[in-house]
């Protein structure tokens, strides 16, 4: 399989926990989104990495929460002190960079529950 | 502030017909036009995009048309089959934006019934 994959599928955590969630692009793709998705909403921009660059961030990041891509490939999202709002599905999306009008591939996301 | 809206939460629709998705747009900086489709536990496809420049794209059963003085864009699906059924998202962005600057619609959830 070559698309877009994220772990974990579920996450389930008590309100104050950390959680980690992981996104492994396209293999060929340089750029790496996350979004992130509430119930009967679109997807929402989160952040965005050229290669090992994270070139911007949504304001809707707060200090909570922070991305890395150390080697270009795979990315991590962590949330700190997670709240009941952070509950959503966090998505990643890889694209190549390479077109004048951007299409984006994602995984199937990451479902956190934070009780 | 919607600036991408989909005012039609769900659409029910007969096998073999046409499905027609429609999204309304306010930003006349919006420059081009995605919709994805996303299956319950997965991650959004992607289905087919316009540019302004064009009134009209068509990929197989699926054909986005924009209305850019409405600023209005729709999708049909004809025929339409079971395996249609999902929610389809529209997009927008501006001209030469990277997909941080695209806007996603609230989402139209399709049921196409035999």
């Amino acid at each position: 399989d070559t698309g877009v994959s994220q772990d974990p599928r579920h996450k389930i955590t008590k309100r104050g926990q950390n959680v980690t969630f992981r996104c492994d692009p396209i293999s060929e793709h340089n750029r790496l989104y996350w979004y992130r998705q509430t119930l009967g909403q679109g997807p929402e921009f989160l952040t965005y990495f050229q290669n090992e660059a994270q070139l911007e961030k949504s304001r809707l990041l707060s200090d909570r929460f922070s991305a890395e891509r150390p080697k270009g490939s795979f990315s991590t999202l962590e949330i700190q002190r997670t709240e009941q709002g952070d509950s959503a599905m966090y998505l990643c999306a890889s694209s190549s960079g390479r077109e004048t009008n951007e299409k984006l591939f994602f995984g199937s996301g990451t479902q956190l529950s934070v009780l | 502030d919607q600036q991408v809206k989909q005012n039609s939460p769900s659409l029910s629709v007969q096998e073999g017909r046409i499905s027609i998705l429609n999204c309304d747009y306010t930003n006349s900086m919006f420059d081009y036009f995605l919709w994805y489709k996303k299956y319950p536990a997965e991650g959004p496809t992607f289905l087919i995009s316009i540019s302004s420049i064009k009134d009209k794209n068509e990929d197989g059963r699926f054909t986005v048309f924009l209305n850019k003085s409405a600023k209005h864009l729709s999708l049909h699906i004809v025929p339409s089959q079971p395996g249609d059924s999902a929610v389809y998202f529209c997009a927008a962005g501006p001209r030469g934006g990277t997909a941080s600057k695209l806007t996603f619609g609230t989402g139209t959830r399709l049921q196409v019934t035999l």
